[in-house]
């Protein structure tokens, strides 16, 4: 069936650093998107990428859609500890936009002060 | 506040208890999405629908799992006779579409099977 996979499944790193989470899909996907869990709560929505090799940024995040449409990344520069939580990518697969969200497993972040 | 709210927010029940959670959505929105999470992973997809249709229900969901969205507003998800591998955190969401749009979350009903 269509998966979604996520590397790593865990990352710590020294406030500073900076973080990368890696997307990969089994097909070819419409979109992407991406969101956080924050510890305790519920994911909340980041950023939809739809077209092939889309770069967005969000201040200290930068998200890529690949030019395949199959795989995504989002990295973090200069981590803080606000940046602790899990992150989720999400994409639709095949062609259309009516289809539902396939989930990957998440990248949990923890960040040392 | 005009958000997804759920209901109850903690449910404790004994094994071989039937429970139901309410969800609503934010009112404009005619996709709603049911998701399990347990500890460390992902939202695993239940069910959802559009309007009041349910259009998809997880090939992994017993028989003792049914969701309903009778006037395509509000939706409940009921489980029979629960068991101890039930305890989750149940995740509502709804949508203005499909996959090209945004999913909005509820804060959850985490339930625990004694």
């Amino acid at each position: 069936g269509q998966q979604v996979m996520q590397i790593p499944q865990y990352q710590h790193v020294q406030e500073g650093e900076d973080f990368t989470t890696y997307c990969n899909s089994s097909t070819t996907l419409s979109n992407i998107q991406w969101y956080k869990q924050r510890p305790g709560g519920h994911p909340v929505f980041l950023i939809q990428l739809v077209k092939s090799g889309e770069v967005k940024k969000q201040k200290r995040l930068t998200f890529q859609f690949g030019e395949a449409k199959k795989n995504s990344s989002l990295h973090i520069t200069a981590t803080q500890t606000t940046d602790v939580g899990t992150y989720f990518c999400a994409g639709s697969p095949g062609a259309g936009n009516n289809r539902k969200l396939i989930w990957g497993l998440g990248t949990s972040l923890a960040v040392n002060p | 506040d005009t958000g997804v709210s759920q209901d109850p927010r903690h449910k404790i029940t004994k094994r071989g208890q039937n429970v139901t959670f309410r969800c609503d959505p934010i009112s404009e929105h005619n996709r709603l999405y049911w998701y399990r999470q347990t500890l460390g992973q992902g939202p695993e997809f239940l069910t959802y629908f559009q309007n009041e249709a349910q259009l998809e229900k997880s090939r992994l969901l017993s028989d003792r799992f049914s969701a309903e969205r009778p006037k395509g507003s509000f939706s409940t998800l009921e489980i029979q006779r629960t068991e101890q591998g039930d305890s989750a955190m149940y995740l509502c969401a709804s949508s203005l579409g499909g996959g090209a749009y945004e999913q909005y979350f509820g804060p959850g009903t985490r339930l625990t099977v004694t």
